[in-house]
């Protein structure tokens, strides 16, 4: 089944304890996006990447980094999280950037106290 | 820049309800439009999209029409289900572009 799966769904940690979000698919994909969601605000994007080693800043990548090693994963790690990035956490792919939708997994609700 | 503006939430409809939610957008260029669907503890999926002008996306009973003189994509559907509540967000997406823009989304509830 074609999917994109993130670990964990659910986190609560303390401020300070890095930790990582994985997100994985299997379709191939070359676009890989983070975003997260926060009531009133809709979904913004943290980082994406075009492809295997290409990663660049969305519109809030304070705070985040990403690496794109292999082509079907896209981990974002918070190396030192703080109480405002409590929030919900979704990937997703597409077959490239632009044109093609984008395939969304899941969700990883994060809470940082 | 670019945005898209939805109308607020919550909608409350009864069953067999006719539904509109607004969405307008702000482009500068001709980005193709997407309405994408929240259900509870769930991602986003894809509900319809529609690559150009005067284009009409639908699926499952719901649709919107590409509307450039009114920079609306609007999301319709005759009769609403239970089944039907859920989050909707409408996006936005340029060909060259590496994000879709969203809108903040219009929380639909359905009473049987």
């Amino acid at each position: 089944e074609a999917q994109v799966t993130q670990n964990p769904r659910y986190l609560i940690t303390v401020t300070g304890k890095k930790l990582t979000v994985t997100c994985s698919q299997n379709m191939n994909h070359e676009y890989m996006s983070w975003y997260r969601q926060d009531p009133g605000l809709g979904l913004r994007q943290i980082y994406y990447s075009m492809n295997v080693e290409v990663t660049d800043k969305g519109d809030v990548p304070e705070g985040y980094k990403v690496s794109r090693k292999e082509k079907r994963n896209f981990p974002l790690i918070l190396e030192s999280p703080s109480p405002n990035q409590t929030s919900l956490y979704f990937c997703a792919s597409s077959l490239s950037s632009g044109k093609y939708e984008q395939y969304f997994g899941p969700g990883t609700r994060l809470t940082v106290t | 820049g670019d945005s898209v503006t939805q109308m607020e939430g919550p909608v409350t409809l009864s069953e067999e309800a006719f539904l509109t939610i607004n969405c307008t957008y702000t482009a500068t260029g001709y980005p193709s439009l997407f309405w994408y669907v929240q259900y509870p503890g769930e991602g986003l999926q894809l509900l319809l999209k529609a690559t150009k002008a005067d284009d009409k996306g639908s699926n499952k009973g719901f649709e919107a029409t590409y509307r450039k003189e009114t920079t609306s994509f609007h999301l319709e559907k005759g009769s609403v289900q239970v089944s039907d509540s859920a989050v909707y967000f409408c996006a936005l997406l340029y060909s060259s572009a590496s994000k879709i823009i969203f809108g903040s989304g219009t929380r639909l509830s359905i009473r049987p």
